[in-house]
């Protein structure tokens, strides 16, 4: 029950930045934390950002997080062939019981 | 080193029961809260059930209510679904996660099968 919407797909360049989408509303977005994570072929996913904008870390500093409203974003800057993957948002959300969400996954291919 | 571990994947047939395992190592496993993720061949993730530390909060996904038993057993740091009245749509690989709402780490993944 994907209600965090994603972008199907997102390209660029070497070196290029790229922008993924993530939307949402005022019970999960718009009130919680979001995270994002990345899954490269083949591979159990990895977190890439946690409460909204904060780095684990190890990892690199081109991916950022971001938040407006009931949306958020998750940008690439500087992109690298290894970050061809597919990625995902997640937040919790206020009216599913006790229930975290996904978004619905962007796979992003670097050309 | 965090690690988690799934196991008891495999071929189950429609109705059928399946109870997969997740043994965790590398962290106070009794400190936090654990869940379950799938994904369906070819689609997205989806969250599927969380457990509190205590295992005295416990919370799933609509379509896994009355089906699926989410449990913890902090003695031996493992972590399981028992999944019953399986349907074909509940194919799908299921992956362990440390955490309620942010994941990390996950596990590599259990392949569940339900075909005839």
């Amino acid at each position: 029950q994907s209600v965090l919407t994603q972008p199907p797909s997102a390209s660029g360049t070497p070196g290029q930045r790229v922008t993924i989408s993530c939307s949402g509303s005022s019970s999960n977005i718009g009130r919680n934390t979001v995270s994002w994570y990345q899954q490269l072929p083949g591979t159990a996913p990895k977190l890439l950002i946690s409460n909204t904008n904060q780095r684990p870390s190890g990892v690199p500093d081109r991916f950022s997080g971001s938040k407006s409203g009931t949306s958020a974003s998750l940008a690439i800057s500087g992109l690298q062939s290894e970050d061809e993957a597919d990625y995902y948002c997640a937040a919790w959300d206020d009216s599913l019981t006790g229930q975290c969400v996904f978004g619905t996954g962007t796979k992003v291919t670097v050309l | 080193e965090v690690q988690l571990v799934e196991s008891g994947g495999g071929l189950v047939q429609p109705g059928g029961s399946l109870r997969l395992s997740c043994a965790a190592s590398g962290f106070t496993f009794s400190s936090y809260w654990m869940s379950w993720v799938r994904q369906a061949p070819g689609k997205g993730l989806e969250w599927v059930a969380h457990i509190g530390q205590d295992g005295s909060e416990i919370y799933y996904v609509d379509s896994a209510k009355g089906r699926f038993t989410i449990s913890r057993d902090n003695a031996k740091n493992s972590l399981y679904l028992q999944m019953d009245s399986l349907r074909a749509e509940d194919t799908a690989v299921y992956y362990c996660a440390r955490g309620r709402t942010t994941f990390d780490p996950w596990g590599q993944g259990a392949l569940v099968t339900v075909s005839s």
